[in-house]
């Protein structure tokens, strides 16, 4: 298994401000992933951010918004910039291990006033 | 067509209803499935992986279909505090990445 520590667990930020999310994971692992879930919906795939090189982003999401740093096999950021309203939701990290299924943390929670 | 589609519900059953939901994936090469358990303002969690042969831990059960691409949760004896979200999870064609269904709300009722 893995223990994935996210922080800040929750913040109320003012709208043109940024904020970074941290994830720290108790084990090194290749690929670590950003969801977000916006407020009564599914987790949608930010990002996949890769030790060593630049992160993989998915449709609807670009590297000037959501950038995300990769410095070790046991720690990721992610930024949201200059946020919005529309921009309140849970931000969740998440690791894949080989073999097995997917580990969350405990998710930042993102209110933008 | 969305990769995994998944009735929003919601489901309200009363303790001790059997409930079942379904998930119908779009990828034929999908491999590997998973069911998840979210609680209210918490983090998804894992419930059940899903085989091919279909597999059983206490009152879960949970099923594969790959010719109707589509994967299934049975929950008997439906208890209290079993009101939560279920999502499914599909991977994707490389195997590198996971889908999630939108999930289905559950609420068992006294």
């Amino acid at each position: 298994s893995a223990v994935i520590s996210q922080k800040p667990s929750r913040d109320i930020c003012q709208r043109g401000t940024s904020l970074t999310i941290q994830c720290q994971v108790d084990s090194q692992v290749t690929m670590m992933f950003w969801y977000r879930q916006q407020p009564g919906q599914s987790l949608t795939l930010i990002a996949t951010a890769n030790q060593g090189s630049e992160a993989t982003y998915e449709s609807g999401f670009v590297i000037d918004k959501f950038p995300i740093s990769r410095p070790n096999l046991t720690f990721s950021t992610l930024t949201v910039s200059n946020m919005s309203p529309e921009d309140s939701s849970i931000y969740l990290c998440s690791v894949g291990l080989a073999g097995t299924h997917f580990f969350f943390g405990e998710g930042s929670w993102l209110t933008v006033v | 067509r969305k990769e995994v589609e998944q009735d929003p519900g919601p489901f309200n059953v009363p303790e001790g209803a059997t409930v079942a939901f379904n998930c119908t994936y779009s990828n034929s090469a999908s491999q590997s499935f998973f069911w998840y358990r979210q609680d209210c303002r918490k983090e998804p969690k894992l419930l059940m992986s899903v085989y091919s042969s279909g597999n059983e831990d206490g009152r879960f059960t949970a099923q594969l279909n790959r010719a109707s691409q589509y994967i299934s949760l049975l929950i008997r004896d439906s208890k209290l505090s079993d009101s939560a979200t279920y999502l499914c999870v599909v991977n994707s064609r490389t195997g590198n990445q996971f889908y999630f269904g939108t999930g289905t709300s559950l609420t068992v009722i006294p």
